[in-house]
């Protein structure tokens, strides 16, 4: 079954870097996913696509802070110089035939 | 400038029957497949349905089935779902999001979600 798994919270300080983990389900590694962002009482946004080999397309107007990388199971958003608009839920995405799966979500909290 | 503009959403009684429609522009509609997700209250984002660029192939989540129906009209550059048999835990904004290509994939544009409400 395919699943995607994300630790509920995350937090950082201003300025800072934070890394946000997605995994994938065994026997999926090889999935691409998605990153969305979700900023408080607004829709998601695409933030990127982040393959298996650690490669990554980014949406529209989505800055340099932003970027993906891969390790076997497990898919990375890596947000640096934290800014307080980036405080959000994020929220991994992957697909198969006639299915979209989301993770449960990363709630993260800049300090 | 893709736009994506949900519509339709309210408050019905459960067992009722309510249409939503997403009116896309910015980008060749009949080319991308369009999702259907939701988020209830409180909680993530749940996918409830997908169909094809052509229309040719509907998928749904378990919670759904038999229930909910997703259409489009590629001439009206509309996407449509029809939710029957509505049930408290149907209640949820519902977002429209575009496909990445022509089938299955990941979603690059959302719109801004319309309100669902189950209530007696």
């Amino acid at each position: 079954q395919l699943v995607l798994t994300q630790s509920p919270s995350a937090s950082a300080s201003l300025g800072a870097s934070v890394k946000v983990t997605c995994t994938l389900s065994s026997g999926h590694s090889n999935y691409a996913i998605a990153w969305h962002q979700q900023q408080p009482e607004k829709g998601p946004r695409y933030l990127m696509k982040v393959n298996s080999d650690g490669s990554h397309t980014k949406g529209d107007g989505i800055p340099d802070r932003f970027s993906g990388s891969s390790s076997g199971a497990e898919r990375y958003l890596t947000i640096s110089s934290l800014q307080s608009e980036d405080e959000a839920d994020y929220y991994c995405q992957t697909w198969g035939t006639g299915i979209v799966v989301f993770g449960g979500g990363t709630k993260l909290t800049v300090l | 400038e893709v736009q994506l503009l949900e519509s339709g959403g309210g408050l019905v009684q459960p067992g009722g029957s309510l249409r939503l429609s997403c009116a896309a522009s910015g980008f060749t509609f009949s080319n991308y497949a369009m999702s259907w997700v939701r988020q209830a209250p409180g909680k993530g984002l749940e996918w409830v349905s997908v169909i094809r660029d052509s229309g040719s192939s509907t998928y749904y989540a378990d919670s759904v089935k038999g229930r909910f129906t997703i259409s489009r009209d590629n001439s009206k550059n509309t996407l449509y779902l029809q939710m029957n048999s509505l049930r408290a835990d149907d209640t949820a904004v519902y977002f429209c999001a575009k496909g990445g290509t022509h089938t299955y994939s990941w979603l690059d544009y959302w719109g801004q979600g319309t309100l669902v409400t189950v209530s007696s």
